[in-house]
């Protein structure tokens, strides 16, 4: 079955960039994804990625996708306190008419002022 | 506008007993998923509505739990003899069929089962 992987923790200083690493191993198509979850709140989708591109950046975030690794990385320029958060990897296949998500463990992200 | 509300936020309850967890999902939105997530781990799928029916189910752990979405709007989550794993907290998330990709949470409702 469907399996997504990532590290536990992750420290930066804020004004420095983050980068948030993910591993899946899905091999068909399929849809990766990057949730955020703030404490007391809902998961937040912040950007998805089909597994035919490469790279996708939406403002401060840059998603990229390694195909042949099932690697999957999401980076944060200019990392602020407010980014501090639990990020979940999740990918879905893309066929079957509906989302099945399968999540990550989440990375815990500190953002040190 | 509204999100996904879920009610209660806590629910504490004895070992044995019956407990409901409800899902009111944003306007308009046929998709309706319920997540368990344990302490320190990811959601993990348990169902998934579209309309009123159960389209999969397949994440659903035992017959002890059970969900049901009668009207295709308000969904409920019923656990029976409810055991101390069964703790975690519960997640429901909506989706239009416009967007094939976002599911929008809720906040949850966390279940501790003494």
């Amino acid at each position: 079955g469907e399996d997504v992987e990532q590290s536990l923790f992750l420290s930066v200083r804020e004004g420095d960039s983050s980068v948030i690493n993910c591993t899946y191993t899905d091999s068909s198509s399929t849809y990766l994804y990057w949730y955020k979850q703030e404490p007391g709140a809902g998961l937040q989708l912040l950007t998805y990625i089909f597994s035919n591109m490469d790279m996708k950046q939406d403002q401060r975030l840059t998603v990229l996708l390694n195909k042949k690794d099932k690697h999957l990385s999401l980076r944060i320029a200019d990392t602020q306190t407010g980014d501090s958060a639990i990020y979940f990897c999740a990918e879905s296949p893309s066929s079957g008419g509906y989302q099945k998500v399968t999540f990550g463990t989440g990375t815990k992200l500190q953002v040190i002022p | 506008g509204a999100g996904v509300s879920q009610t209660p936020s806590n629910k504490v309850t004895e070992k044995g007993k019956y407990v409901e967890l409800r899902c009111d999902p944003i306007s308009g939105h046929t998709a309706l998923y319920w997540y368990r997530q344990s302490l320190g781990q990811g959601p993990e799928f348990l169902i998934y509505f579209q309309g009123t029916g159960a389209a999969d189910d397949s994440g659903l752990p035992n017959d002890r739990f059970f969900a049901v979405r009668p009207e295709g709007s308000v969904s409920t989550l019923k656990i029976q003899r409810t055991e101390r794993g069964d703790s975690a907290v519960y997640l429901c998330a909506s989706r239009p069929d416009s967007a094939y990709n976002e599911q929008f949470f809720g906040p949850g409702t966390r279940l501790t089962v003494l």
